[in-house]
């Protein structure tokens, strides 16, 4: 069984730019959720897709969107990229069928930095 | 509004002790909670958790305690070893607001001392 799988790994980009992060999610799993990780904080929910559709959204502007694909992977696109988004980018996967008791499994997570 | 607190940042312990790591929520409709310790450079890894109908569950080494009329959850290590040491998040979701989204706090670290 594989686990949640994240790229890139690392990712520096500048002011205004664009930029895509992938993710797999573990083997069975059909939830996904992003969450932005700051320096020093908890990570915050981003938002959460669960086959293919968009099922719930963080307090984050609309620049941040995401994608499922059939095969439960996703990404998360952020346009216009803004200093401030330079964090640490986790996506976890869950299975979708316990409802509020799923545990959420995370990935590596993607260091994104914008200069 | 931080709706879930880990007020202490960093904890040290020696190794073989207990160590007791304290989380506070706000909000009264958090039904299920969660602990996950990070490694630099990992993802959280999951723990163990705790739905509201209970005020106890235990894996191992490790025992979480809900005390819902205090907005309350501590994670027990016992015994502590160094490979413990880690940052440790808690989480906690609301099956009512429809998105099974988790609310973290900010992490303590943990320090267990050989």
């Amino acid at each position: 069984e594989t686990g949640v799988t994240q790229s890139p790994t690392h990712l520096i980009k500048t002011r205004g730019q664009q930029v895509t992060l992938r993710c797999s999610s573990q083997s069975g799993h059909n939830t996904v959720s992003w969450y932005q990780q700051a320096l020093g904080q908890g990570p915050q929910f981003i938002f959460q897709y669960y086959r293919e559709e968009e099922n719930g959204r963080g307090n984050f502007p609309p620049r941040f969107s995401g994608l499922q694909f059939p095969n439960y992977s996703s990404e998360l696109n952020v346009n216009a990229l803004e200093l401030d988004d330079s964090a640490l980018y986790l996506c976890a996967s869950s299975n979708g069928l316990a409802g509020n008791t799923d545990t959420q499994y995370f990935g590596p997570g993607t260091r994104l930095t914008v200069l | 509004d931080q709706q879930v607190k880990q007020n202490s940042p960093s904890l040290s312990v020696q190794e073989g002790r207990i160590s007791i790591l304290n989380c506070d929520y706000t909000n009264s409709m958090f039904d299920y909670f969660l602990w996950y310790k990070k490694y630099p450079a990992e993802g959280p890894t999951f723990l163990i958790s705790i739905s509201s109908i209970k005020d106890k569950n235990e894996d191992g080494r490790f025992t979480v305690f809900l005390n819902k009329s205090a907005k309350h959850l501590s994670l027990h290590i016992v015994p502590s070893q160094p490979g413990d040491s880690a940052v440790y998040f808690c989480a906690a979701s609301d099956s009512t607001s429809g998105t099974y989204k988790y609310i973290f706090g900010t992490g303590t670290r943990l320090k267990v001392l050989a």
